[in-house]
């Protein structure tokens, strides 16, 4: 079955340190890739998505990640993360190809980030 | 519509009762998925909508557990016979093209 993984459940950091969440998905085929956050009290939100190209991904608020499909990894990157970062972060993956492919998504189980000022 | 909307916000129930839980989706979306959330499952797929249709619906854990669309457009989940290990947020999801959007969520408390 396919699944998700997230390395880190909880992350604590200063203000401008740099940050890197692991995620590593196992499916062989064709995925797509998404990063969701979901700040205190706020819904799930789109942070930046891997469908295809480039497979290094830029989103919303200086995040990025980059898609290294041998090593089945999709990690989150920030270079200086802010006190208003502190948040969940989820990877999802959406994986098949064509008619075979619902869109569900197979989440990670959630890195709670937290930024001291 | 600005982004997915779903009611009630919040629901409490007892044991046994059966629940409604809507989403509507942004519109034009013609995907719709539905999630659950919990603390020792995290997030869970339930449901997918393609338009009015229901292709997958492998993540529905009981036949508790039912959801239709009408419209293309507002879906509801209906939990019959609600049992504790329901208690959960139910997340709506709507997607056009690939990247799903998501509601707000039903926090679902059974007692």
């Amino acid at each position: 079955a396919q699944s998700v993984s997230q390395h880190n459940h909880h992350v604590i950091l200063s203000e401008a340190a740099s940050l890197e969440l692991g995620c590593n998905y196992s499916y062989g085929g064709t995925v797509n890739l998404f990063w969701y956050v979901q700040y205190p009290g706020q819904h799930l939100q789109l942070l930046l998505k891997y469908f295809s190209g480039d497979p290094l991904v830029k989103g919303i608020k200086g995040f990025e990640a980059e898609f290294i499909k041998s090593k089945f990894s999709f990690n989150l990157r920030k270079p200086s993360v802010q006190w208003s970062d502190t948040a969940e972060y989820f990877c999802a993956v959406n994986a098949g190809y064509g008619s075979s492919n619902t869109g569900k998504l197979i989440f990670g189980q959630g890195t709670t980030l937290q930024v001291k000022p | 519509g600005a982004g997915v909307s779903q009611s009630p916000s919040n629901k409490v129930t007892e044991k046994g009762k059966d629940v409604e839980l809507r989403c509507d989706p942004i519109s034009g979306h013609t995907a719709l998925y539905w999630y659950r959330q919990s603390l020792g499952q995290g997030l869970e797929f339930l449901i997918y909508f393609q338009g009015n249709s229901a292709p997958d619906k492998s993540g529905l854990p009981s036949d508790r557990f039912s959801a239709e669309r009408t419209g293309g457009s507002v879906s509801t989940l209906t939990i019959q016979r609600t049992q504790q290990e329901d208690s959960a947020v139910y997340l709506c999801a709507s997607s056009l093209r690939g990247a799903q959007y998501f509601g707000p969520g039903t926090r679902l408390l059974v007692l």
